[in-house]
């Protein structure tokens, strides 16, 4: 199992530019979440999901949109990127949303 | 909503001596509080976790406590080694409409001197 896959691994946007952020699991996960972790932070929930066609806000969903049609994939959708939003992206996925399994991570940046 | 305090943010301790973190939750219905490390330029992993009905579990030289009724969990870790500097995250997850949702806490920082 390759487990949690993110792409890219970084990024560098324009303000004003638009991009999605890939995360796809193997593990027949039903849950699946978006992270943001700015520098030296924690972890902020975007947005998750607890199965395909089924998506929640968190807690800073601002500037992000989610989709999720099948139950591997959960991409993010930044729509005119802001410097607010250079950050590390973390994707995650869960069998019953207890134990997390996390990608490795996309570090964006908006210049 | 939930919300997960963590103290303290950094932690400094001597190669053997122990280690403690805390954190606090708000909301009395959460049920699932796992703690992560996150080591430099890494991605967040499970170390040990703890269900609501359980007041104490061990694995090795780390152990976590639950106390419902302050609504606080602790992670103690024994012997540190030098490899055990990492950030550490406490979440709590609580389940809502029928699904589970996971919140984290800010994280502490520990760096284990030799």
């Amino acid at each position: 199992n390759a487990g949690v896959t993110q792409t890219p691994k970084f990024r560098i946007l324009k303000i004003g530019q638009s991009m999605t952020l890939q995360c796809t699991q193997d593990m027949n996960h039903n849950y699946m979440y978006w992270y943001r972790q700015d520098p030296g932070m924690g972890l902020k929930l975007i947005y998750y999901s607890v199965g395909a066609g089924i998506t929640d806000k968190g807690e800073v969903p601002n500037g992000y949109n989610v989709s999720r049609s099948t139950t591997e994939d959960f991409p993010l959708r930044l729509e005119l990127a802001a410097p607010s939003q250079t950050s590390v992206y973390f994707c995650a996925s869960s069998y019953s949303g207890h134990e997390a399994f996390f990608g490795q991570g996309t570090r964006l940046t908006v210049v | 909503g939930e919300n997960v305090e963590q103290h303290p943010s950094t932690l400094s301790v001597q190669e053997g001596d122990s280690a403690v973190i805390k954190c606090t939750y708000s909301d009395s219905a959460s049920n699932y509080f796992p703690w992560y490390k996150q080591e430099l330029g890494k991605r967040p992993q499970l170390i040990i976790d703890i269900r609501s009905n359980v007041g104490e579990k061990k694995d090795q030289r780390i152990a976590v406590t639950l106390n419902k009724t302050a609504k606080h969990f602790s992670l103690h870790i024994t012997e540190t080694q030098p490899e055990d500097s990492a950030v550490y995250f406490c979440a709590a997850s609580r389940r809502s409409g029928g699904y589970n949702k996971l919140i984290f806490g800010a994280g502490t920082r520990l760096a284990v001197h030799p």
